[in-house]
């Protein structure tokens, strides 16, 4: 199956730093990439859709010049969270496709917790 | 805009018996899929079983099966013979049919296998 990782597995950083999470598709090439947030015992949220080459597309209500996403490659996909703060504390997932050609289906990386101190 | 459903935060079964999660959705959307979500407690996505709203047939996966009621707008999931490794998160999720789009996700039922 096709698999996605991301790097870091887990970050701590002080608050007014920037930190960039990875989210790489390994073994096909992901057309399309998402990012989703979860909180402490609650469900999966989409903040914004990534395609390769093009600018993100961010979901009502996330902060585009806070979360800044870049698809730059057919398999590589970063969100850097910039000046953190600790409400921005959580854990990020991201999830690749290939819509257009391998599959429809999304499959997700392990995931990033974020603990801004 | 989509919603997605799940009315059961928790629920909790011996193991071999049978359980089934419910999820709801609405949509003015015709071509859709409907997923559903296997959170463990590693955190990591796993994909249980899929439908496509085109189908009629209700999707199986080993001992994991739908019951998908397009006219209720109803998807729910049945597990037979629930094993300890069964405990988890689960959650229901909508994408539109293009596919381009995001996964849109209930709030999770925590399913908890008991020995």
């Amino acid at each position: 199956g096709a698999v996605v990782s991301q790097h870091p597995s887990r970050v701590i950083c002080k608050s007014g730093t920037s930190v960039k999470i990875e989210c790489r598709s390994l073994d096909f090439q992901a057309t399309t990439m998402f990012w989703y947030r979860q909180f402490p015992k609650q469900s999966l949220m989409l903040m914004a859709t990534s395609n390769e080459g093009s600018k993100a597309t961010y979901e009502q209500g996330v902060e585009k010049d806070k979360f800044l996403i870049n698809h730059a490659s057919l398999t590589l996909s970063t969100l850097t969270v910039t000046s953190a703060h600790p409400e921005d504390s959580s854990f990020y997932i991201c999830s690749a496709s290939s819509p257009g050609g391998f599959s429809y289906e999304q499959y997700f990386g392990p995931g990033t917790r974020l603990t801004v101190t | 805009a989509q919603t997605v459903t799940q009315s059961q935060p928790e629920m909790s079964v011996q193991e071999a018996e049978t359980v089934t999660l419910s999820c709801t959705y609405d949509t003015s959307e015709n071509n859709y899929y409907l997923f559903w979500y296997k959170q463990p407690p590693s955190r990591q996505m796993i994909l249980v079983i899929r439908q496509e709203a085109y189908k009629q047939q209700n999707a199986t996966e080993n001992r994991f099966s739908v019951n998908f009621q397009k006219a209720a707008k109803s998807f729910s999931l049945k597990i037979s013979d629930s094993q300890l490794g069964d405990t988890a998160m689960y959650f229901c999720a909508f994408m539109d049919g293009g596919g381009a789009d995001g996964l849109t996700f209930g709030k999770g039922t925590h399913l908890i296998i008991q020995p």
